[in-house]
């Protein structure tokens, strides 16, 4: 039983294109986000959904744009793909964020590489 | 601006003994700390945690303690396994569903 899961695990292609990468999860959860790992390693948040709602939006380009059709899924979808955009993108599940305890379980990742 | 931080990108220990983690922040408005857990080509799995009003939390061989006036959390691990050899990343959150990682310490336990 996989908790979070992600599709596709890698994505290769070329600059300019449009992708999508899915996130689902199976913990009753009411809060999705994803996350960017960089080169450097670093975990950094991208958007978090609440009941499909946006919480969390932090300074990231237009050309990310996330979609909650229900609380169990969140996809990421990315327009004219750059260089930069080359990264691993994490999705993770939590119950209600504003508690204290917001243990959130990750996703294996997605590993796109920019052409 | 890195709020967390853990300076040591890698620690070696041996089996059996201790593996002792650091982290440190500089948002004294945290009021919640994770410990995370990571091998390569998976996702970080959460491990143990630590509420702002405690200094200590134990669970089986995973202690993380908490030094609000320095900012410094720690993860100790007794006695390390080779299993326990992965990437370590402390997070840090403040109510509001938005937790900052610290860059990972890589932990290599040798039999």
């Amino acid at each position: 039983d996989t908790a979070v899961s992600q599709t596709p695990k890698y994505l290769v292609t070329q600059m300019g294109n449009d992708k999508s990468i899915k996130c689902e999860q199976n913990l009753g959860h009411d809060t999705m986000y994803w996350y960017k790992q960089d080169s450097k390693k670093f975990l950094k948040i991208m958007f978090s959904y609440n009941n499909k709602e946006l919480i969390i939006n932090e300074t990231v380009p237009n050309r990310f744009s996330p979609k909650s059709p229900d609380k169990a899924h969140l996809n990421l979808h990315i327009n004219s793909l750059e260089l930069g955009d080359s990264a691993v993108y994490f999705c993770a599940s939590s119950q209600d964020p504003r508690s204290s305890y917001n243990e959130q379980f990750f996703g294996p990742g997605t590993r796109l590489t920019v052409l | 601006d890195q709020q967390v931080k853990q300076n040591s990108p890698s620690l070696s220990v041996q089996e059996g003994r201790i593996s002792i983690l650091n982290c440190d922040y500089t948002n004294s408005m945290f009021d919640y700390f994770l410990w995370y857990k990571k091998y390569p080509a998976e996702g970080p799995t959460f491990l143990i945690s630590i509420s702002s009003i405690k200094d200590k939390n134990e669970d089986g061989r995973f202690t993380v303690f908490l030094n609000k006036s320095a900012k410094h959390l720690s993860l100790h691990i007794v006695p390390s396994q080779p299993g326990d050899s992965a990437v370590y990343f402390c997070a840090a959150s403040r109510n509001t569903g938005k937790l900052i990682f610290g860059q990972g310490t890589t932990l290599q336990v040798k039999p």
